[in-house]
C-alpha cells in the first residue's frame, strides 16, 4: 500500500463545476498537508498549506484536512478552464523536510 | 511569494556528457534544497535533499556519483547529472524549504540523445 494515494484522473468537469479532489494516506504521523497545481511542463505551485486538522478556505479554493479518517480534500469552487492541470497532495511529519506526494489528478475544466 | 528560478529550462545533450543544472531561490536565503525527478504522467519522485555546506543525502536508489548535488550557498544548488545516458532523459525539478514549505523551481527538462 502507497503511503499517499491519489486517484490519477483525468477528471473532466464543466466550467463553472464544484470540483473535488481528495487523498488518503496511512501514516498518522504526517502533520503537513500541502496542494499544489502543476501545469504542463512546469513546476508544481502551492496553492493550500494546511496543519492538522480542519479547513482553509483561500479565495475559490478550501482545502479540508480530516485526520481521523486520514482523508484531505481540496474543493474548487466556480472552476474556470484556466484551472485545467493536475494537482498533487503532498503530506510530511513533524521534523521532518521530506514530503510524500501523491501520483496526481489530472483535472479538465471544459469551456 | 517565494520564488525559485531553475536554468536551463531545457537542454539537449549527447550521450557521455555531462549536464549542469542550476537552481537559484531569488528572494530568500534556503539552508534546504530538493531535487525531483518526474516521468511524464507520474509524480515527483525525490533523488535527493541538498544543505548548504554540507553533503547531500540521496534516496534510495539513486546513484550519488552519477547525480553530483553541491549546495555551495544558501542561494544556490546544483545538479550535475555525469556521463548521461538515454534513461536520464527526465523532467528534473528542485526546491527550497522556507519554513517547511517547499516552493519548486519552474523545472528542467533533460533530452540525452
Amino acid at each position: 500500500q502507497k503511503e499517499v494515494e491519489q486517484d490519477p484522473g483525468p477528471l473532466s468537469v464543466p466550467e463553472g463545476a464544484i470540483v473535488s479532489l481528495n487523498c488518503t494516506y496511512s501514516n498518522s504521523a504526517f502533520q503537513y498537508f500541502m496542494w499544489y497545481r502543476q501545469y504542463s511542463r512546469k513546476g508544481p505551485e502551492l496553492l493550500m498549506y494546511t496543519y492538522s486538522s480542519g479547513n482553509k478556505e483561500d479565495g475559490r479554493f478550501t482545502a479540508q484536512v480530516d485526520k481521523s479518517s486520514k482523508y484531505i480534500s481540496l474543493f474548487i469552487r466556480d472552476s474556470q478552464p484556466s484551472d485545467s492541470a493536475t494537482y498533487l497532495c503532498a503530506m510530511s511529519a513533524s521534523g521532518t523536510y521530506k514530503y510524500i506526494f501523491g501520483t496526481g489528478t489530472r483535472l479538465k475544466v471544459l469551456a | 511569494g517565494a520564488v525559485v528560478s531553475q536554468h536551463p529550462s531545457w537542454v539537449i545533450c549527447k550521450s557521455g556528457t555531462s549536464v549542469k543544472i542550476e537552481c537559484r531561490s531569488l528572494d530568500f536565503q534556503a539552508t534546504t534544497m530538493f531535487w525531483y525527478r518526474q516521468f511524464p504522467k507520474q509524480s515527483l519522485m525525490l533523488m535527493a535533499t541538498s544543505n548548504e555546506g554540507s553533503k547531500a543525502t540521496y534516496e534510495q536508489g539513486v546513484e550519488k556519483d552519477k547525480f553530483l548535488i553541491n549546495h555551495a550557498s544558501l542561494t544556490l544548488s546544483t545538479l550535475t547529472v555525469t556521463s548521461a545516458h538515454p534513461e536520464d532523459s527526465s523532467f528534473y525539478i528542485c526546491s527550497a524549504d522556507i519554513e517547511e514549505t517547499q516552493y519548486f523551481g519552474p523545472g528542467t527538462r533533460l533530452l540525452v540523445l
